[in-house]
């Protein structure tokens, strides 16, 4: 069956650290790729995403992802965090196009030390 | 332009009532998405409507759930029943259809439930 997998249920780093989120999916084809965040009392809100071409795509907020193949990998990356991007992240992926449904992964919360 | 909105926000009933949360997606968006999170674990796909039509309803977890979307407008999620383990987080998101897809769904905040 097809899955998502964030093995990192809570990460905490530095105000200032760089930052990586892992993300795994089991799926026979390359899915359609996706990074949302949820802050507090917000709703969620598209980072980034990959559909194709230059498997490195950047995003909101200086947030990038890099697609690998070979790993069935979508891990999300960044260089310096703010206390702000404390929140919650899920990978998802979507199966068939970019308007099927979408399977969330569990979330990483993300915590930052001052 | 406003976004996706649902209500309430919170709704705390007990075993055996019945409730209904609605989602008012961006005004539109001809695709509309309940989802639902509970205790922490993953956001799992309920139902997706095209207009007033069910496009796929895989993730609706047994017959206490009626979703409607009357008009293709706004739409609505009946839970009735309630059971415990209904008690999650419930998420609606919205899109458009077509060319104009840009493969983002736009959610709304949430209505959180609590079956007691």
């Amino acid at each position: 069956a097809q899955s998502v997998t964030q093995p990192d249920i809570h990460i905490t780093v530095s105000e200032g650290a760089s930052l990586e989120l892992r993300c795994n999916y089991s799926y026979g084809a390359t899915p359609y790729l996706f990074w949302y965040v949820q802050s507090p009392g917000q709703g969620l809100q598209l980072l980034l995403k990959y559909f194709s071409g230059d498997t490195l795509v950047q995003g909101i907020k200086g947030f990038e992802a890099e697609f690998k193949r070979s790993q069935s990998s979508f891990n999300l990356r960044k260089p310096s965090v703010h206390w702000s991007d404390a929140a919650e992240y899920f990978c998802a992926v979507a199966l068939y196009s970019s308007a099927s449904k979408i399977i969330f992964g569990s979330g990483t919360r993300l915590s930052i030390r001052p | 332009e406003a976004g996706v909105t649902q209500f309430p926000s919170h709704s705390v009933i007990e075993k055996g009532q019945t409730v209904t949360l609605r989602c008012d997606p961006i005004s539109g968006h001809d695709n509309l998405y309940w989802y639902r999170r509970v205790m922490g674990k993953e956001i799992k796909f309920l139902l997706h409507f095209v207009k007033e039509s069910k496009q796929d309803e895989s993730g609706m977890p047994n017959n206490r759930f009626l979703a409607e979307r009357t008009g293709g407008t706004y739409s609505t999620l009946k839970v009735q029943p309630a059971e415990l383990e209904d008690s999650g987080v419930y998420f609606c998101a919205s899109s458009q259809v077509g060319e104009e897809n840009t493969g983002e769904l736009f959610f709304g905040e949430g209505s959180r439930l609590t079956v007691l």
